[in-house]
């Protein structure tokens, strides 16, 4: 049983440019959450989704930032016209159900903006 | 709002050495707990949680951690560390019925063998 999966693992891009990350859940794991890591710091929740929906997305920048987790297809983190500041490692958990169910992490992506 | 606090950023122990390392959150209800670990180049991965029953619980690799609601304490222990447990140790907690986990900073905890 594969794990989550997150590409790319490396992805750079300039100041105003899209970013897109992407995050394959377990097999049977509905529910997928991303996280933002800066350097020195820990894991900050961003958005939790299950399929077609957003269920909490507190953790999310007002602006620049959206997150979808189609019915077919990886979840997908988009970062409009990215800045210095957005540079991290982002990861992407999933889990069956429940919020007492464990999380499965991804490697992460590790974000550059120039 | 949630949060959680970690107590050291860095430990550095000797084999055979005892490890302890903090966690307190604040929240007032009920929560679920975990403890997170991330070993070089590899994910992170679960070592232990906590949502209800005995309050001290065990998880893998000899790992143990206890709940002390009036402290608002999860604190980890091993009692003989290895060099293999070096690794970087997160503290989580959310809402029990919730899904917005909140994630300490984290402890680097490096074994000299």
């Amino acid at each position: 049983n594969a794990g989550v999966m997150q590409n790319p693992r490396h992805l750079v891009r300039r100041r105003g440019q899209e970013a897109r990350l992407r995050c394959s859940p377990m097999k049977g794991h509905s529910h997928v959450y991303w996280y933002r890591q800066l350097p020195e710091e820990g894991l900050k929740f961003m958005v939790y989704l299950q399929k077609e929906n957003i269920i909490d997305e507190s953790g999310m920048p007002k602006e620049r930032f959206s997150a979808e987790f189609p019915k077919e297809g990886p979840s997908i983190l988009r970062i409009q016209q990215v800045v210095r500041g957005d540079s991290a490692a982002y990861f992407c958990a999933s889990s069956r159900s429940g919020s007492t169910d464990t999380q499965y992490f991804g490697p992460g992506t590790r974000l550059t903006v120039l | 709002a949630q949060s959680v606090s970690q107590h050291n950023h860095h430990v550095i122990l000797s084999e055979a050495a005892s490890l302890e390392l903090g966690c307190n959150y604040s929240y007032g209800g009920t929560v679920n707990l975990f403890w997170y670990v991330q070993y070089p180049g590899q994910h992170l991965q679960l070592l232990l949680k906590y949502f209800s029953g005995d309050p001290l619980v065990k998880g893998i690799k000899g790992f143990e951690a206890e709940f002390i609601k009036s402290k608002f304490s999860f604190n980890l222990r091993k009692p003989s560390v290895q060099w293999s447990d070096t690794a970087e140790y997160f503290c989580a907690v959310n809402r029990a019925g919730g899904f917005k986990t909140i994630f300490g900073a984290g402890t680097r905890l490096f074994v000299k063998a």
